[in-house]
């Protein structure tokens, strides 16, 4: 156990489906961070909050939404996903942006999108 | 666009053997490299290293930084069935999440 939990752990969705990703963390840490990991392919960070706010980020497909009502919680909101989405949805916090010494990862989601 | 290349994408080793893992990478803005290891699923934080030639220990596990030939190496001596894994490389060259680039990682296996 890493002080971050990750629910549900796996997540299977149709392409009009909309659901979330949920990510806690107790830890007191201020940054807090969303990664995907697809199979045979580098690991990609998706999104960063640091005291709520996030960071700068281009590359993302806007049928990902992030939401970080506080600095304890992180959301990803899911919708009309596509097959190419199915990955390992892991979540990660750091006492402060880029100080990935104290980084914490969460289980992961497995989500497969059919 | 960044890239970040490890060798070799798989090693297996027997228990006792001593391993060299590479992460190469071309980046625009360096900042920091990273290691980590992956067991199952959530990565664990092994080594952020900023400047060339100062060696980052832990343990049995030790990684240093070149940053005129572009390349670090992690090391792990007297190899355990533990220490099986995969251990991911990233550059961070700054600015948000587009600015931490990952390798593919190098998949380690140790018989025993």
């Amino acid at each position: 156990e890493t002080g971050v939990t990750q629910t549900p752990r796996h997540l299977v969705m149709g392409m009009t489906n909309k659901k979330s990703l949920k990510c806690e963390q107790h830890l007191g840490h201020n940054a807090m961070y969303w990664y995907k990991q697809s199979a045979k392919k580098p690991l990609e960070l998706m999104f960063v909050y640091n005291f709520k706010e996030q960071t700068e980020n281009n590359s993302v497909p806007s049928r990902f939404s992030p939401e970080c009502p506080n600095s304890s919680h992180l959301f990803l909101h899911l919708h009309t996903l596509q097959p190419e989405d199915s990955a390992l949805y892991l979540c990660a916090s750091s006492q402060d942006l880029w100080y990935q010494e104290t980084q914490y990862f969460g289980p992961g989601t497995r989500l497969l999108v059919l | 666009e960044d890239k970040v290349v490890q060798s070799p994408l798989s090693l297996v080793v027997h228990e006792g053997d001593t391993v060299t893992l590479n992460c190469s990478y071309e980046v625009t803005n360096f900042r920091s490299l990273l290691w980590y290891k992956q067991e199952k699923k959530a990565p664990t934080f092994l080594f952020m290293l900023t400047s060339s030639g100062i060696e980052k220990k832990s343990g049995r596990l030790s990684s240093i930084l070149d940053k005129k030939e572009l390349f670090s190496i992690l090391n792990i001596t007297a190899t355990q069935t533990g220490d099986s894994a995969v251990y991911l490389c990233a550059v961070y060259s700054g600015g948000g999440a587009d600015g931490l680039t990952f390798g593919k990682g190098t998949h380690l296996i140790i018989q025993p």
